[in-house]
């Protein structure tokens, strides 16, 4: 089976523009989380949804971050206008079943650099 | 606020040793375990998964639970070369997310 999927890889952008980093969860999986990783900070959740719907963006640093899930195969984060603090990497994970009690799936991540 | 912590480490253990790697969580109704592992530059991996109070095993690692002291623990048998990486031990709970800590570095010496 295909893992969690994510895209770029690696995004290098100057401060302002707008970044788009995309996932497809694991096909049947329920639950879709985004997450960001910094060294200081470690792995933060920014928000997850459940059959597409958004339960939890408490994590979500500002009003210069949205996500969506419009369907249960994807899922976008947009950071607009962009900053260098944005700078980390963002990873997706998916789970089945109940979150919380069931193990999370990562992607490989997207290696964000604002300039 | 929930709080899962571990020692940032580096824990550094020689090449067939066992290797302990520790987490305290705070919040008393939390009911599943996870042991995550990063090497550097990768996502975490799902080493290990306990939801009862014991220990369960898994070839050379076994988890460790004890919810009366919010405790739990990974030791890693016949440490190798290859078992060098983060080490991130995550906790879930009522809201249905997970908590991670910051992870623990482990180097294994040849």
């Amino acid at each position: 089976d295909a893992g969690v999927i994510q895209s770029p890889r690696h995004e290098v952008t100057e401060m302002g523009q707008e970044v788009t980093l995309r996932c497809k969860p694991i096909s049947g999986h329920d639950y879709l989380f985004w997450y960001r990783q910094t060294m200081m900070r470690g792995l933060e959740l920014l928000i997850y949804f459940n059959n597409n719907v958004p339960i939890d963006d408490s994590g979500m640093p500002e009003d210069r971050f949205s996500a969506k899930m419009p369907n249960a195969s994807f899922s976008t984060l947009k950071i607009q206008p962009s900053e260098p603090r944005d700078s980390a990497v963002y990873f997706c994970a998916s789970s089945p079943g109940q979150a919380g009690y069931q193990p999370q799936h990562f992607g490989d991540g997207t290696r964000l650099s604002i300039l | 606020q929930k709080e899962v912590e571990q020692n940032s480490g580096p824990l550094s253990v020689p090449e067939g040793a066992i290797a302990s790697l520790n987490c305290t969580y705070s919040d008393r109704g939390s009911q599943s375990f996870f042991w995550y592992r990063q090497y550097s530059g990768k996502s975490p991996e799902l080493i290990m998964f306990i939801y009862s109070n014991g220990d369960k095993e898994d070839g050379r690692f076994t988890a460790q639970l004890n919810k009366a002291s919010q405790y739990v623990s990974l030791l890693i048998r016949d440490s190798q070369p290859s078992d060098s990486a983060t080490y991130l031990c995550a906790v879930g709970g009522s809201q249905g997310n997970l908590i991670f800590g910051k992870g623990t570095k482990l180097s294994v010496k040849p």
